[in-house]
Formats: structure tokens, sequence, C-alpha cells
């Protein structure tokens, strides 16, 4: 169990670039979750896989948010046109079972300028 | 729409010295409840899960306990390691069961 492993661990970007998350889950695991945190907040939901299909995407998630998992492992976070609100920090998190706790990453620390 | 509110917002204790955070929730089914404790710049890591009232979990310094309206966290006789940020976070029974809800946490700091 090497853990969930997120890349990079931080991003710095200008105003109305792309920018791209990698996540790779526990390797057993088939369910993988996308958060969001910012400074003095708890985690907030973006969006779930279960195996490759994504089965729910939070309001959050506007149309410049997008976010795949191919064949059911790793996963994708892709923010298109970014807008300082942007800035915050994205956790990527796993679980095997319906009831199993969610294992987060490290986050990777989105900065906009 | 479920809620967490967590108390304190910080917290500062010497070492050795007994409190409790505290988290109030309102969901409309629950189907368990978490703690995660959170160091700077890190992810949450999984603590505890409480199922249904009356429930404790134990852990080293840590006891966990749950009501129909809250749930507490129990530290005791805390080490300066114990210092980081503590979440509460609910998930409900309904159709979004995967779905955590987070509170803002406790940073709960420990003096040496």
């Amino acid at each position: 169990d090497t853990g969930v492993s997120q890349d990079p661990r931080h991003k710095i970007t200008k105003r109305g670039q792309n920018v791209t998350f990698r996540c790779d889950p526990i390797s057993e695991h088939n369910r993988l979750y996308w958060y969001r945190q910012t400074l003095g907040q708890g985690p907030e939901f973006l969006t779930y896989f279960q195996n490759e299909a994504q089965l729910e995407k939070s309001r959050l998630l506007s149309d410049r948010f997008s976010a795949e998992r191919p064949k059911g492992s790793f996963s994708t976070l892709e923010i298109q046109r970014t807008e300082q609100g942007d800035s915050a920090m994205y956790l990527c998190a796993s679980s095997h079972y319906e009831d199993s706790p969610l294992h987060f990453g490290n986050g990777t620390r989105l900065t906009v300028t | 729409e479920d809620q967490v509110t967590q108390s304190p917002e910080a917290l500062r204790l010497q070492e050795g010295e007994s409190s409790s955070l505290n988290c109030s929730y309102t969901v409309s089914g629950l189907r368990g409840l978490f703690w995660y404790r959170q160091d700077p710049g890190k992810g949450p890591e999984f603590l505890f899960t409480l199922y249904s009232a009356g429930e404790e979990k134990e852990k080293e310094r840590l006891k966990a306990t749950l009501t129909k309206k809250e749930s507490f966290l129990h530290i005791t006789a805390p080490k300066p390691e114990d210092s980081a940020t503590y979440l509460c976070a609910v998930q409900n029974s309904g159709g979004s069961n995967y779905k955590l809800t987070f509170g803002k946490g406790t940073l709960l700091t420990v003096n040496p």
C-alpha cells in the first residue's frame, strides 16, 4: 500500500492558462474522488468515479473543469482558462468498498496569478 | 442540505492538558461520521468512523464518541505531536452516499 499519489505537488500558473493534475489511487481501490480545499475551509466534493464511470459532478465543477479516469486506473483533473478563484488545494482520494473510509493524497496546491 | 459545524475553531493546550473537540451535524440520514487529522501542506489522514449513536472508538490518546446530533473527539494527555487540524465529516445514507460533507476543522496546538 503506497498510498494515493498526486502530481504535481505545486503548480503556479497565470490566469487564462490550462492546467492538468494527475492522481494515482491505491491500486486495489475502484472508487476515486476529487475534492477542493481553500484556506481555513474543509474539503469540498467535486466529483466521483467508480471504476472508469464518472457518477457525479458537483455544481462547484463549472464547464471549465473536466475529470477523466481512463481504464479505471489513474485520474486527471483539467482546469481550462484558469481564474484566480481556482487557487486552492486539489485533493484526490480513493476507497475500496462502499463503506470504506476515503484515503487522501497530499494534494496539488494551485496558485493562479 | 447536510451541514457540519466544528468548535472551537482553534484550541491551544499545554502538554498533558486533556480537552474535547466538538462536531455538530445536520443530516437527513447518517450513514457514517468520520474524523480526520490534517497536518499543514498534507492531505487528511483517516482516524475513525462512527456509525450509530452511543458508539465509541479509541486510538492512542484519542477517543471519538457519537450522539444523534454531535460527535466529540476527546484528547487525553496530548503531546506536541498531536498538533494538527482535526476535521469532521458526515456521509448521508441517501442517494449520494459516497459523498462526504466536511466541517471547517479545529486547529489544535499543543505546547510543550
